[in-house]
């Protein structure tokens, strides 16, 4: 069955800092990937996400995140972290079987 | 264009009740999922429906079901509520001709089920 790992489950960086999130996936095909958002006592928006082609995806928010097959790994980064980006990340793994597999989530905490 | 919305936001109950949650997805939207988001154990998949079917089910047990309306919103009924079904219970929507996977969930603010 697939499973969706982030072994973070808290991340405090400085305001301005670079971020990475870190995100590994088990499934046998070519996955559908995502990354989501969730800030507090809302519901989750869409990052960004990847299905084929060009391995490294932008999303919004200045969010990117690369596709490694031979890590298994979907990983988010931004270049500059803002207060504003404090929230819970969820990376998700989508099938055939059309559910969205969710990974733990991890919590992004910026200190000024 | 209205997102998709869930109603109540709150509901606290008590054990053994029964509770119903609904959902409204974005207009054109035929598919509706739900999750359960309970504390530290993340995002888990309840349902989905699809042109008023039942498409697929999660590892949940028969208390929680759920149906499609015509209109193609929804409701989740919890029966026999446990302490442990207390958490956020989150539904999205899509648009899947084909039932073709939707590439994106558009997800409401949740309703938070809290069982005394």
């Amino acid at each position: 069955a697939q499973s969706v790992t982030q072994p973070d489950i808290h991340i405090t960086v400085s305001e301005g800092a670079s971020l990475e999130l870190r995100c590994n996936y088990s499934y046998g095909a070519t996955p559908y990937l995502f990354w989501y958002v969730q800030s507090p006592g809302q519901g989750l928006q869409l990052l960004l996400k990847y299905f084929s082609g060009d391995t490294l995806v932008q999303g919004i928010k200045g969010f990117e995140a690369e596709f490694k097959r031979s890590q298994s790994s979907f990983n988010l980064r931004k270049p500059s972290v803002h207060w504003s980006d404090a929230a819970e990340y969820f990376c998700a793994v989508g099938h055939g079987g059309n559910k969205l597999v969710f990974g733990a989530g991890t919590i992004l905490r910026v200190k000024s | 264009e209205a997102g998709v919305t869930q109603s109540p936001t709150h509901l606290i109950k008590t054990r053994g009740q029964q509770a119903t949650l609904r959902c409204s997805p974005i207009s054109g939207h035929t598919s509706v999922y739900w999750y359960q988001q309970a504390l530290g154990l993340g995002l888990q998949f309840l349902l989905w429906y699809d042109e008023g079917e039942e498409r697929n089910r999660g590892n949940f047990p028969p208390r929680f079901s759920g149906r499609q309306f015509p209109n193609y919103s929804s409701e989740l009924n919890v029966n026999a509520l446990e302490l442990e079904d207390s958490a956020l219970y989150l539904c999205a929507s899509a648009n899947q001709p084909g039932l073709a996977f939707p590439g994106e969930l558009f997800f409401g603010e949740g309703s938070r089920l809290t069982v005394l």
